[in-house]
C-alpha cells in the first residue's frame, strides 16, 4: 500500500522557518518524481515545488522561489521542504505528492502550516 | 505561471452530466498533452480522476472522461452520482513549472 505521511508543520512567526518532511513507503521512491502542493484555508490548491528523482530537475512556483527549497534524500525515502521567510500569505495544508509531468497519482493526508504572530 | 481558468461552480441532477472547462495558455494546456483532473471532497486529500488528457487510472469509473481542444481542456462526468459532489481541479504541464486550474465545485442536486 502507497503511503505518504507529511509531518514537520506547525506554527510560526512571519519571518520565521520550518522545514517540512514527507516519509514515503510502498513505492519505488527512488525512480519517482516528487512534488509539494498547498492549500490555503477555503482556497484550491497551488503548486508549490518538483523534483526529478536524481535531484537533477528542481522547479518553485515564482510565489515561493526564493525562500522555499525542495530536497530528498532516496536513502531515506524521505521529501522534505525548507522554508524560510515565512509569510502570512504561507498559511495552508502542504501535501507531497508522486508522479511527474502533472500527474500527481499519490497523495499524503497534509500538514498544517500557520504563520502568524 | 497564472492559475487555470475554470468555472466557480456546475451542477446536474444525478444521472446527468457536467463538463468542467479548463483554459490556459499555449504555454501549458495548449502546448502539452499533460493535462490532469483531481477530485476533492471536504477535509480529504486530492484524488486523481483523469491523467495525459484523457486517460483514467485504474479504479476510476468510466463515468469521468477528459478532452483538450487547442487551449482548453475538459472533464465530464456522465451519469451523476451523489458522491460526485466535490472541487474538481485540473493541473497541467509546463516546461519549467506546473499550473492548477481555480478550481469547480460540482454540486449534485
Amino acid at each position: 500500500e502507497v503511503q505518504l505521511v507529511e509531518s514537520g508543520g506547525g506554527l510560526v512567526q512571519p519571518g520565521g522557518s520550518l522545514r517540512l518532511s514527507c516519509e514515503a513507503s510502498g513505492f519505488t521512491f527512488s525512480t519517482s518524481s516528487m512534488n509539494w502542493v498547498r492549500q490555503a484555508p477555503g482556497k484550491g490548491l497551488e503548486w508549490v515545488s518538483s523534483i526529478s528523482d536524481t535531484s537533477s530537475y528542481i522547479y518553485h512556483a515564482e510565489s515561493v522561489k526564493g525562500r522555499f527549497t525542495i530536497s530528498r534524500d532516496n536513502a531515506k525515502n524521505s521529501l522534505y521542504l525548507q522554508m524560510n521567510s515565512l509569510r502570512d500569505e504561507d498559511t495552508a495544508v502542504y501535501y507531497c505528492a508522486q508522479g511527474s509531468f502533472g500527474a500527481f497519482g499519490y497523495w499524503g493526508q497534509g500538514t498544517l502550516v500557520t504563520v502568524s504572530s | 505561471q497564472s492559475a487555470l481558468t475554470q468555472p466557480p461552480s456546475a451542477s446536474g441532477s444525478p444521472g446527468q452530466s457536467v463538463t468542467i472547462s479548463c483554459t490556459g495558455t499555449s504555454s501549458d494546456v495548449g502546448g502539452y498533452n499533460y493535462v490532469s483532473w483531481y477530485q476533492q471532497h471536504p477535509g480529504k486529500a486530492p484524488k486523481l480522476m483523469i491523467y495525459e488528457v484523457s486517460k483514467r487510472p485504474s479504479g476510476v469509473p468510466d463515468r469521468f472522461s477528459g478532452s483538450k481542444s487547442g487551449n482548453t481542456a475538459s472533464l465530464t462526468v456522465s451519469g451523476l452520482q451523489a458522491e460526485d459532489d466535490a472541487d474538481y481541479y485540473c493541473l497541467s504541464y509546463a516546461d519549467n513549472y506546473r499550473v492548477f486550474g481555480t478550481g469547480t465545485k460540482v454540486s449534485v442536486l
